[in-house]
C-alpha cells in the first residue's frame, strides 16, 4: 500500500493565487522529505530537501521565496507555491525515504497544478 | 554536474522476450541506484534499487550496476504488455541527498 500521501491530486487556479501541497508520510517518521517538479515530457527534477525543524534545502535556481516548504512534524511536510503564474505549472511530487542511507525514497501520488 | 543518462526511445520489445534498459551516470560519487517505473500522468513507482556491484534479482527483474564503468541497467524478463511505461533511473550520492534522475526510457511490450 502507500507509504507517502499526498493532497491536493490537482488543482486549477488563477494567477496571483497561492497554493499549498500537503505530504504525508504514513506509518513511519520521516525526517527527510523531498519536492520534485516535473514538467511534461521531462525528468523528475529535485526543487528542495525538507529537514524537519530546520530550515530547507533548495537547488541552485529554485526561488526560496516563491516555493515555501515547511516540515513542522515528522510525518508532514508542506510546499506553497506563492502568488502562481502559468510558468509554475506543473506536475509536484514528493517522496519520503525510510531510515538508513541506502534506503529507497516514495514518492506520493503527485499535485497537477495548472495556473490560468 | 550530476547527470543520469538513458536512451529516451521508445524500446519495443515483443510479449514474453527481455527487456534491456540501460543507464550511465557521471558522478562518481553516487552510491545508491534506483530504477522506478511512470505510467503517463502517474507519479513514478519503485521498482528496485541496487548499491552493490554485480546484479541484483527481485522477481522478473534484475538489477546490474557497474561502478567502473558507471553503468546501470535493469531487465525484466518474460515482458508482459502491463510493463509498458516509463522507466526512470535515478542515483543519489552519499548522506541524505534527493534522486538525479534520468529522462526516461520509453519501454513498449507488443502483445
Amino acid at each position: 500500500g502507500a507509504v507517502v500521501s499526498q493532497h491536493p491530486s490537482r488543482v486549477i487556479c488563477k494567477s496571483g493565487t497561492s497554493v499549498k501541497i500537503e505530504c504525508r508520510s504514513l506509518d513511519f517518521q520521516a525526517t527527510t522529505m523531498f519536492w520534485y517538479r516535473q514538467f511534461p515530457k521531462q525528468s523528475l527534477m529535485l526543487m528542495a530537501t525538507s529537514n524537519e525543524g530546520s530550515k530547507a534545502t533548495y537547488e541552485q535556481g529554485v526561488e526560496k521565496d516563491k516555493f515555501l516548504i515547511n516540515h513542522a512534524s515528522l510525518t508532514l511536510s508542506t510546499l506553497t507555491v506563492t502568488s502562481a503564474h502559468p510558468e509554475d505549472s506543473s506536475f509536484y511530487i514528493c517522496s519520503a525515504r525510510f531510515a538508513g542511507s541506502n534506503q529507497p525514497q516514495h514518492f506520493g501520488d503527485g499535485t497537477r497544478l495548472s495556473i490560468l | 554536474q550530476k547527470e543520469v543518462e538513458q536512451n529516451s526511445g521508445p524500446l519495443s520489445v515483443p510479449e514474453g522476450a527481455i527487456a534491456s534498459l540501460n543507464c550511465t551516470y557521471s558522478d562518481r560519487g553516487s552510491q545508491s541506484f534506483f530504477w522506478y517505473r511512470q505510467y503517463s500522468g502517474k507519479s513514478p513507482e519503485l521498482i528496485m534499487f541496487i548499491y552493490s556491484n554485480g546484479d541484483k534479482e527481485d522477481g522478473r527483474f534484475t538489477a546490474q550496476l557497474n561502478k567502473a564503468s558507471q553503468y546501470v541497467s535493469l531487465l525484466i524478463r518474460d515482458s508482459q504488455p502491463s510493463d509498458s511505461a516509463t522507466y526512470l533511473c535515478a542515483a543519489r550520492g552519499g548522506g541524505a541527498d534527493g534522486l538525479t534522475f534520468g529522462k526516461g526510457t520509453h519501454l513498449i511490450i507488443q502483445p
